[in-house]
């Protein structure tokens, strides 16, 4: 595809839910990251996957949250029994290894309810 | 630790003014700096990417420089417009860590017709 693709694009859940957040990277990029952006405040790094390497898990602010990226391409953040504290915009951005400039997705906006 | 520092935090400007938004960061040891553009309710779209050995960048009626000494890269944009208001974020990426992408908080700026 053109760019990144995240979905859904928003996504309502009631405090206690799992949800799942998809991002597809750009076509070639074998770097991945998910941000997290809470209201009035700046992004907040998640978790990286780069190749076949193992992830970077450090921003990942607890157990209830898990990434995956299946075959290199393909990632899945699940959020477990989720807390009003989750509400935020998920971004997931890729980048080529080499230039490292991040290319964004539009965002899942997701609200615990 | 890296922080990135975004001055002003807010501009309002009348459309046609040439303006500057400054960004500076602790730690100078830094893999490259990125600029992005954040629409009210969408992701990032990236405009500028400096590496560490570049002075400046251009892009249409942007322009970034870097000053890795002092640790500071500024945004210029010339003859601006209402359709760039928008809020506008540096992030750079450390040596040591080159995928981690850490944000200033950002500068929201807004051209009156």
């Amino acid at each position: 595809g053109a760019g990144v693709s995240q979905s859904p694009s928003n996504k309502v859940t009631e405090k206690g839910k799992d949800v799942e957040l998809r991002c597809d990277p750009i076509s070639g990029h074998t770097a991945l990251y998910w941000y997290r952006q809470s209201l009035g405040q700046g992004l907040e790094f998640l978790i990286y996957f780069q190749g076949n390497s193992a992830p970077d898990k450090s921003g990942l602010p607890s157990d209830r949250f898990s990434a995956e990226r299946t075959g290199g391409s393909v990632s899945t953040l699940t959020i477990q029994r989720t807390q009003q504290e989750d509400s935020a915009v998920y971004l997931c951005a890729s980048s080529l290894v080499g230039t490292e400039e991040a290319f964004f997705g539009q965002g899942t906006r997701l609200t615990v309810v | 630790k890296q922080e990135v520092t975004q001055i002003p935090a807010a501009l309002s400007v009348p459309e046609g003014e040439n303006l500057v938004l400054n960004c500076s960061f602790t730690d100078s040891a830094i893999y490259n700096l990125q600029w992005f553009r954040q629409d009210p309710g969408k992701g990032l779209t990236s405009l500028l990417l400096i590496q560490s050995s570049q002075r400046e960048q251009t892009s249409g009626r942007l322009n970034a420089s870097l000053d890795k000494s002092s640790g500071r890269s500024t945004l210029y944009i010339a003859a601006s417009q209402p359709g760039d208001s928008a809020t506008y974020l540096c992030a750079v990426r450390r040596m040591d860590s080159s995928y981690k992408l850490i944000f200033g908080s950002g500068t929201r700026l807004l051209v009156r017709p």
